[in-house]
């Protein structure tokens, strides 16, 4: 069953901690996504990689970075989380990103940061 | 600026009936369309994609229209069922390529009650 997986599923952080989301797929995807969710807002593109160490900012990369060190695996790092940092994480991947070719998306991190 | 307007925000129907959820947007250029679904807790799962100027898609009870000129999309769901509660997400990319954008909706909250 192909699949993207993230881990973990739910995460309570104090304010100034290191983060660390992690997201795997099986589908050999060269295309893979950082999105957050918000109440009330659409998805918001945090970073995408195009793949193993290519790695571009979205549209709210500011306080995150990134790590894709093998195809399958991407990271998604908060090196001193901030509480508007609370929100819930959703890793995608795809083929590429067309028409024809479907996203995938994992089932969510809920990250609360106090 | 919000470039992909959902309509309405919620929705309660009873199972059985039929409901219309719509998508307009501003997102130029329009290479597609895609409507997810994302159970509560949950990932997004497609539901079907859009390509054509003005293009019609069908997958069981979901259906749907777009029409480029106008910047609109619907999405019809015959004769709900319970497990059709969910969000409805609209998605709109502007490109065919790993070099476009996905731009999200913030989704329609449906709820089938009996």
């Amino acid at each position: 069953d192909m699949k993207v997986t993230q881990m973990p599923r739910y995460l309570i952080k104090r304010m100034g901690e290191n983060v660390l989301l992690e997201c795997g797929q099986d589908m050999s995807h060269e295309t893979m996504y950082w999105y957050r969710q918000d109440p009330g807002l659409g998805l918001q593109l945090i970073y995408i990689s195009y793949d193993v160490d290519s790695n571009s900012e979205g549209d709210i990369p500011k306080g995150y970075r990134v790590s894709r060190k093998k195809r399958e695996h991407f990271s998604l790092i908060l090196d001193s989380a901030k509480t508007n940092q609370t929100s819930v994480y959703f890793c995608a991947s795809s083929l590429a990103q067309n028409a024809n070719s479907d996203y995938t998306f994992g089932s969510g991190t809920r990250l609360l940061v106090i | 600026k919000t470039q992909v307007e959902q309509s309405p925000q919620s929705l309660v129907v009873r199972q059985g009936e039929n409901c219309v959820l719509q998508c307009n947007y501003s997102v130029t250029p329009d290479n597609h369309l895609r409507w997810f679904k994302q159970d509560t807790g949950k990932g997004l799962v497609s539901l079907t994609v859009l390509v054509d100027q003005k293009d019609k898609t069908s997958n069981g009870r979901y259906s749907a229209t777009l029409d480029k000129d106008a910047k609109h999309s619907t999405l019809h769901i015959t004769a709900t069922l319970l497990d059709d509660t969910a969000t409805y997400i609209c998605v709109v990319g502007d490109r065919g390529s790993a070099l476009g954008r996905l731009h999200f909706g913030a989704g329609t909250q449906l709820i089938v009650i009996p």
